[in-house]
């Protein structure tokens, strides 16, 4: 089992639509959770983090965590054609402050 | 600009020759990252530094890597005798305590 997983995509969303993204992790004891956004050919951006339960929102963008089902999302609302890219799900170990990553969902956003 | 700047861009080198890669991260952040991505992959953990302490490599990291970070400050990854499967972007990133903030990539290519 992976200890980050992701779906591949592509998530392909009507612009003005919103984008779920998924991401689940096999360490119980995680407890940072981060998004990146990465476009092609480009290094990975930070757009969102977090720590607790529940939602924390930040623009268009929504980051959900439930640490009982070892699960966190991410919403894109009012998608854009910009917000295309890759996104990428990364976890921070529990003994270690290292970053462990997802392989990323493509995302496309058609006008 | 005051973000993790990386340096070369874009390395071509011939099988079997040693590269070096630099990053300098943001000032103020003490921890520093080393991460490779190939394609269609999320970041993989390489090593990580605490000011000039090394704190944890990866075991796929094999000998031919090393990797410092003399002072605490700027930081070299180094790839002796590099392989084909060595082609791969790799990333730096700093951070002042979890959330990691990345540098532009070195592309590497070993033909």
């Amino acid at each position: 089992q992976k200890e980050v997983e992701q779906n591949s995509g592509p998530l392909s969303v009507p612009e003005g639509a919103i984008a779920s993204l998924n991401c689940t992790y096999s360490d119980r004891g995680s407890q940072s959770f981060f998004w990146y956004r990465q476009y092609s050919g480009k290094s990975p951006e930070l757009i969102m983090f977090i720590y607790s339960n529940g939602d924390k929102e930040d623009g268009r963008f929504t980051a959900q965590l439930n640490k009982a089902s070892q699960y966190v999302s991410l919403l894109i609302r009012d998608s854009q054609p910009s917000d295309s890219a890759t996104y990428l799900c990364a976890v921070n170990s529990r003994d270690t402050d290292k970053l462990i990553f997802g392989t990323g969902t493509r995302l496309q956003v058609f006008p | 600009d005051t973000g993790v700047s990386q340096n070369p861009r874009h390395k071509i080198t011939k099988r079997g020759q040693n590269v070096t890669f630099r990053c300098d991260p943001i000032s103020e952040h003490n921890r520093l990252y080393w991460y490779r991505q190939t394609l269609g992959q999320g970041p993989e953990f390489l090593t990580y530094f605490q000011n000039e302490a090394q704190l944890e490599k990866s075991r796929l990291l094999s000998d031919r890597f090393s990797a410092e970070r003399p002072k605490g400050s700027f930081s070299t990854l180094e790839i002796q005798r590099t392989e084909q499967g060595d082609s791969a972007m790799y990333l730096c990133a700093s951070s002042p305590d979890i959330q990691a903030f990345f540098g532009q990539g070195t592309r590497l290519t070993v033909v």
